[in-house]
């Protein structure tokens, strides 16, 4: 079965420099694997997605994520961070038709 | 389009009342999924359907929580003699077709307070 490991569960950034949030993952076999960004009270909206098509995938909102299988990492990053990008982001794995999430990254943003 | 949508988005139960949560999935999506988000965590599988068919329900807690589908539409997860670690976001989604390779689109949840 596949897990993911969220490294921190809060990031603080100043507008305009990069973010990075860490996510680690376990599986036997080639994963899929997602990230999702949450704003208060609103539903999770799906960022980008790896399935195995290509190393570098780029999402929505100017983030990417590098699938690096030697080092079982999927971080996600953005050069510069905005006010609006200020949210909780999830790690995802698939596991068989489910989705199993880790615990959560709140970043916050500094003017 | 219209996304996924939940009803109620709040919802106060006294703990041993019965609950009722509503899921409009995206029209046309074959499967649907729910989800409970506790406090600071991620959310946790509870069950899944494709079109009626409950293909996994090995994340429900208890014999208190009851999923269905019956139109292979609209879905009702229902929590009954409610407890207060039942308290929750539940969160549902749809894919447009079978399989996780598809996009999971998300609802914005229902957040039940069992007091």
């Amino acid at each position: 079965a596949q897990s993911v490991t969220q490294l921190d569960s809060h990031v603080s950034v100043s507008e305009g420099t990069p973010v990075l949030l860490r996510c680690n993952y376990s599986s036997s076999y080639s994963p899929s694997l997602f990230w999702y960004v949450q704003h208060p009270n609103k539903g999770l909206q799906l960022l980008l997605k790896y399935t195995s098509a290509a190393t570098l995938v780029k999402g929505i909102n100017g983030f990417e994520a590098e699938f690096k299988k030697s080092e079982t990492s999927f971080h996600l990053t953005k050069p510069s961070a905005h006010m609006s990008d200020a949210a909780e982001y999830f790690c995802s794995g698939r596991n068989t038709d489910k989705l199993i999430f880790g615990t959560g990254t709140r970043l916050q943003v500094f003017p | 389009g219209a996304g996924v949508s939940q009803s109620p988005r709040y919802k106060v139960a006294k703990r041993g009342q019965d609950v009722a949560l509503r899921c409009d999935p995206i029209s046309g999506h074959v499967s649907l999924f729910w989800y409970q988000q506790a406090l600071g965590q991620g959310p946790e599988f509870l069950t899944y359907f494709q079109n009626e068919a409950q293909l996994d329900k090995s994340g429900l807690p208890s014999d208190r929580f009851f999923a269905e589908r019956p139109e292979g539409s609209v879905s009702t997860l229902k929590i009954q003699r409610t407890q207060q670690e039942d308290s929750a976001v539940y969160l549902c989604a749809s894919t447009r077709a079978g399989g996780s390779s598809y996009e999971q689109y998300f609802g914005p949840g229902t957040r039940l307070t069992v007091t």
